[in-house]
């Protein structure tokens, strides 16, 4: 079974701050996905990293995919009020499934 | 486009019933999953479906669940007999064809008392 380890599991921060939060695995994947879950919904895929060491940019936030493909880390820069949920990694897809991490919550404060 | 439908939303039922949830996936696409989410444990997979067939269905927790998708556009997954244990929200999500990508739909929040 490969598992996600993802941290820190809560975060709170001050609006305009800056966060890194992390997905770790001693698995090797395919791809990783990021997903950003808001309450009452469903989660809403950010990005996928297929290749080691990408880096990807969605406005304010930066992906990165480990070079061994075993881990990826989320930056936020200038975080806002609209940047909190819950923020869950997943690796594997296709015939396989997907494997998600438990989550981090993030929650930016005004 | 609609995106993938669960029904119902929310599900507020005793101990011993019957439970069945339903989901619509996005047209077109030919896998679909359902999930249980819950603090403790997180997002788990239940069991997938390529091509209307089930793939794998380790994630099921016991004999109690069964799913079924008996066209390419309707899935259900039924618990019988519910537990206080079952109380989770329980996602459907669907994907394209060799895609990873996978799209949610809103959830069933189910409490089992």
């Amino acid at each position: 079974t490969q598992l996600l380890e993802q941290s820190p599991q809560f975060l709170s921060i001050q609006e305009g701050e800056n966060l890194t939060v992390y997905c770790n695995s001693s698995s090797v994947f395919s791809s990783l996905q990021w997903y950003r879950q808001e309450p009452g919904e469903g989660p809403v895929l950010l990005v996928t990293v297929v290749t080691g060491g990408e880096v990807k940019k969605l406005k304010r936030l930066t992906f990165q995919f480990g070079d061994a493909r075993k881990d990826s880390s989320l930056h936020i820069t200038a975080a806002q009020p609209g940047d909190t949920g819950l923020y869950l990694c997943a690796g594997g897809g296709g015939a396989d499934g997907l494997t998600f991490g438990k989550g981090t919550h993030l929650i930016i404060q005004p | 486009d609609a995106g993938v439908i669960q029904s119902p939303r929310h599900e507020v039922t005793e101990m011993g019933q019957e439970v069945t949830l339903r989901c619509k996936p996005i047209s077109g696409h030919n896998s679909l999953f359902w999930y249980r989410q819950t603090m403790m444990r997180g997002l788990e997979l239940l069991i997938y479906f390529n091509n209307n067939v089930p793939i794998d269905d380790s994630g099921m927790p016991e004999d109690r669940f069964s799913a079924k998708m008996p066209n390419a556009s309707f899935s259900t997954l039924k618990i019988q007999p519910s537990e206080p244990r079952d109380s989770a929200v329980y996602f459907c999500a669907s994907s394209l064809p060799g895609i990873d990508e996978q799209y949610f739909g809103p959830g069933t929040r189910l409490t089992v008392t």
